[in-house]
């Protein structure tokens, strides 16, 4: 089944404290992309990669790193989380190139910051 | 830049009753447009698509209509159904070469037997 794999679902953590969000996508997609979700403002970019080895800052990026050393794989760094951090996190990938393209989101990452 | 104004929620309708979700763009060039739609607890998915002008996308009874002349892409529905409780989300793709999605802020509806 294609598929966006996030993990962990739910994060509870305390300021300071290095954490990862994981994401996988099953597609061979070359885009993917991290968002979060926030009452009132949306969705806004974090980071995005084009391919392997290619990322980029998106609307949002402060506080936040990410790799991609393989094409399925795109995680999320925080390497000293904040309470302002606390948010829903998607992680989306798709086909580059074609406009038309849809995303393809995982089920979000519930991140608490204490 | 590329933004997406969409209609102020939450929207409580009662089951049968007609949906409009009003949705306004702005970009430079000839984006595609997209409703996304986020059920309780899940991810957005794809809900419909146009893109270029006069196009009309549907899916699951859900229609919206490219209009160039208005800069608009207002989603409807003739008779929703409780199950179409969500978040909506419009957004569009700019044909720069960007893969960058632009999300309006989402509109959450709810909708009553």
């Amino acid at each position: 089944e294609a598929q966006v794999t996030q993990n962990p679902r739910y994060l509870i953590t305390v300021t300071g404290k290095k954490l990862t969000v994981t994401c996988s996508q099953n597609m061979n997609h070359e885009y993917m992309s991290w968002y979060r979700q926030d009452p009132g403002l949306g969705l806004r970019q974090i980071y995005y990669s084009m391919n392997v080895e290619v990322t980029d800052k998106g609307d949002v990026p402060e506080g936040y790193k990410v790799s991609r050393k393989e094409k399925r794989n795109f995680p999320l760094i925080l390497e000293s989380p904040s309470p302002n951090q606390t948010s829903l996190y998607f992680c989306a990938s798709s086909w580059q190139g074609q406009t038309n393209e849809k995303l393809f989101f995982g089920s979000g990452t519930q991140l608490s910051v204490l | 830049g590329d933004s997406v104004t969409q209609m102020e929620g939450p929207v409580t309708l009662s089951e049968e009753a007609f949906l409009t979700i009003n949705c306004t763009y702005t970009a430079t060039g000839y984006p595609s447009l997209f409703w996304y739609v986020q059920y309780p607890g899940e991810g957005l998915q794809l809900l419909l698509k146009a893109t270029k002008a006069d196009d009309k996308g549907s899916n699951k009874g859900f229609e919206a209509t490219y209009r160039k002349e208005t800069t608009s892409f207002h989603l409807e529905k003739g008779s929703v159904q409780v199950s179409d409780s969500a978040v909506y989300f419009c957004a569009l793709k700019d044909q720069g070469g960007s893969e960058k999605l632009v999300f309006g802020k989402g509109t959450k509806l709810t909708v009553n037997p």
